[in-house]
């Protein structure tokens, strides 16, 4: 089956650091890749996704590029703020003719100290 | 743009005692979902409904039942609640048509503790 494995973390860092999540899935096929964040207190959203092999997802000064031949869709962004401390999830979602079936991975915490 | 709401957002039961987690969405989506979040476990799939009138089971459906009363509105019920249920429940939803993936819509969250 399809699976997605990333460092649990936490990962600190002080503002402006460089941050790298790695995430690697296992999957038959060409599937999406999509990364959520989790602000505190808050419900999953959207932060960027990609659809085949060598796209960049981009938003909000994050980026991911999905990696065919190393199954690879690592978040990255060159200058976190305080802002950006959340919890990160890479997920593989699947449209399976009735509802999104997705798998998340176990979520990355993100801690930014000024 | 209310999308989707969660009620309530914190709870404590003590072991053997019911109740219903409620969650409405506004965005005319087909499906909707039930998910529990633990720590170093990620996101797990309790129920789901593809459209209005159906459920079924996720990966971890024992001990909850859900009713998705109209196409708005989907509950999730714990009729006898254990400790191993203590979690942070979140509904989402989704269009679901030809062609996708598509994202997921959660709502804010249930934090609840069973003693």
């Amino acid at each position: 089956g399809n699976s997605v494995t990333q460092m649990e973390g936490p990962v600190t860092l002080s503002e402006e650091a460089f941050l790298t999540i790695n995430c690697t899935y296992t999957a038959t096929g060409y599937p999406s890749l999509f990364w959520y964040v989790q602000y505190p207190g808050e419900g999953l959203q959207l932060l960027l996704k990609a659809t085949k092999a060598d796209d960049k997802g981009s938003n909000k000064g994050f980026e991911a590029t999905y990696r065919k031949e190393t199954t690879s869709f690592h978040l990255e962004k060159g200058s976190v703020q305080v802002s950006d401390s959340a919890v990160y999830f890479c997920a593989l979602p699947l449209n399976s003719g009735g509802y999104q079936k997705v798998t998340f991975g176990i979520g990355t915490k993100l801690q930014v100290i000024p | 743009n209310a999308g989707v709401t969660q009620t309530p957002k914190f709870q404590v039961l003590k072991t053997g005692q019911s109740m219903t987690l409620q969650c409405a969405q506004d965005m005319n989506h087909n499906s909707m979902y039930w998910y529990r979040q633990d720590p170093g476990m990620g996101l797990r799939l309790i129920y789901y409904s593809a459209s209005e009138g159906t459920t079924d089971k996720g990966e971890v459906p024992n001990g909850y039942n859900v009713s998705r009363l109209n196409k708005r509105e989907f509950s999730l019920r714990l009729e006898s609640a254990a400790p191993s249920q203590t979690s942070v429940y979140f509904c989402a939803s989704s269009y679901n048509r030809e062609g996708g993936p598509e994202k997921l819509f959660f709502g804010s969250g249930t934090q609840l503790s069973v003693l």
